[in-house]
């Protein structure tokens, strides 16, 4: 099984808003990921959560906060969004904590910000 | 830093044979990685290939690589309706255990019944 939920599927928030996007995976993998993706773009990478802790922000704004209370879950919190952050939000997973080895995407949060 | 370059689009007829190709410009990567994306659909793990290898098979898909070159391919046999998606090469980046991934641009690949 590589199967990486992510919920909700949609979210339509206002520039004030305050919102969460959740990702989980039962796979025992240890290094967890965010990626934005706008459309006909490929995926950019916004964090990595390395054994739990973050081992990479590519400096993204701090409008966008992410949190990894256990191996298997990973949250993005939304606050204070603008429109041009409208866009697919993914999530993966990869077995390795050190982020050595593919990853495995789940199906997306698509964002638009109104 | 890393540049990983496709072609955007091809079209073929089905049962044909479809080539994606993908260039990349840093040698020392490791395992390199093709992925498939339907519409309103996350990324698919399709296949992926170590940079000692040549090639490698998987039922209708072949990926051919060439360090020399730096030259990625994808060829899928007999293709279908159903591989009508974007297809992403992406190779790590740093090498080494970083997690991150460069993703080439995409292509679409847009099958004919």
């Amino acid at each position: 099984d590589t199967e990486v939920t992510q919920t909700p599927k949609h979210l339509v928030m206002g520039m004030t808003n305050k919102k969460s996007l959740k990702c989980e995976q039962h796979m025992g993998h240890r290094a967890m990921y965010w990626y934005k993706q706008k459309a006909k773009k490929p995926p950019e990478l916004m964090f990595v959560y390395s054994y739990e802790k973050l081992s990479i922000n590519e400096s993204v704004p701090s409008r966008f906060s992410p949190e990894c209370p256990n191996s298997s879950l990973l949250n993005l919190h939304l606050h204070a969004l603008q429109p041009e952050d409208s866009a697919l939000y993914l999530c993966a997973s990869s077995q390795s904590g050190t982020g050595e080895g593919e990853q495995y995407f789940g199906p997306g949060t698509r964002l638009t910000v109104t | 830093g890393e540049d990983v370059e496709q072609s955007l689009f091809l079209s073929v007829r089905e049962g044909d044979s479809s080539v994606i190709n993908c260039t990349y410009t840093d040698s020392s990567s490791t395992y390199l990685y093709w992925y498939k994306q339907e519409p309103g659909a996350g990324l698919q793990l399709l296949t992926y290939i170590f940079s000692n290898m040549d090639m490698k098979q998987d039922q209708r898909l072949t990926v051919l690589l060439n360090k020399k070159d730096k030259h990625l391919s994808l060829r899928i046999a007999d293709t279908q309706t159903g591989d009508s998606a974007i297809y992403f090469c992406a190779v790590p980046y740093p090498p080494g255990n970083t997690g991150k991934l460069i993703f080439g641009q995409g292509t679409t690949l847009q099958v004919k019944p």
